[in-house]
């Protein structure tokens, strides 16, 4: 099974904030990666596909990057409604798995 | 715009098993394209695979849960299902299904997502 590590855990930011998230794999999956993120009570939603597509909809002050095992989830001009849980997910090969998550939190 | 919606019992006890549908609206799961896959997700912690199933009912399973889960899809109904035998405690969660593409096996959308509890 490819492993997915997110990185931090949680992180405390404030509005207006520039804000980085991480992800690695346990071995290359090229662009297989999605980013979604996670309201409380809510289901997932797809943010960035491709590891740097952005979902349609999604606004601009999201932006994804990388390829091979590591990549980047960029939100800049942090806003309120951004406060939720980020995680990663690799669509290279079954099983598919997911990041352990990163809640953004208000400083 | 297509949807998702979860239904089955809340409540599940032990050692039973445990029985979902995803009903499909604005599209259809005859399609090619895609792929129609279950995710859980524990109270307060992270997600997890549960597997996959194509329109012709090819299925991909997660290694860990291969052995209690089957996932069925019902054309007529437009709908597909999950089973997963001989629950416990652990198998309490959120469950969400969601659609994927057969080219990108990313899920978007999700359903609503269903709280399933596994307790006597």
């Amino acid at each position: 099974d490819i492993q997915m590590t997110q990185s931090p855990s949680s992180l405390s930011a404030s509005v207006g904030d520039r804000v980085t998230i991480t992800c690695r794999a346990s071995q290359s999956i090229s662009s297989w990666l999605v980013w979604y993120q996670q309201k409380p009570e809510k289901a997932p939603k797809s943010l960035i596909y491709a590891a740097s597509s952005l979902q349609s909809g999604v606004p601009s002050r999201f932006s994804g990057s990388g390829s091979g095992t590591d990549f980047t989830l960029t939100i800049s001009n942090l806003q309120p409604e951004d406060f939720a849980t980020y995680y990663c997910q690799q669509y290279s090969a079954y099983p598919l798995t997911f990041g352990g998550g990163t809640k953004v939190e208000i400083k | 715009q297509l949807q998702l919606q979860e239904s089955g019992p809340g409540l599940v006890k032990p050692s039973e098993t445990l029985s979902l549908t995803c009903t499909v609206s604005g599209g259809s799961v005859s399609s090619s394209l895609y792929f129609w896959g279950w995710i859980r997700q524990p109270p307060g912690k992270g997600l997890e695979w549960i597997g996959n199933i194509d329109y012709s009912g090819t299925t991909y399973y997660s290694p860990s849960l291969k052995s209690r889960v089957t996932i069925s899809i019902d054309t007529s109904k437009n709908h597909f299902s999950l089973t997963l035998a001989s629950v416990t405690a652990a198998d309490t969660a959120f469950y969400y299904c969601g659609r994927s593409w057969t080219s990108a096996n990313r899920f978007d959308p999700w359903g609503q997502g269903t709280l399933v509890t596994v307790s006597s």
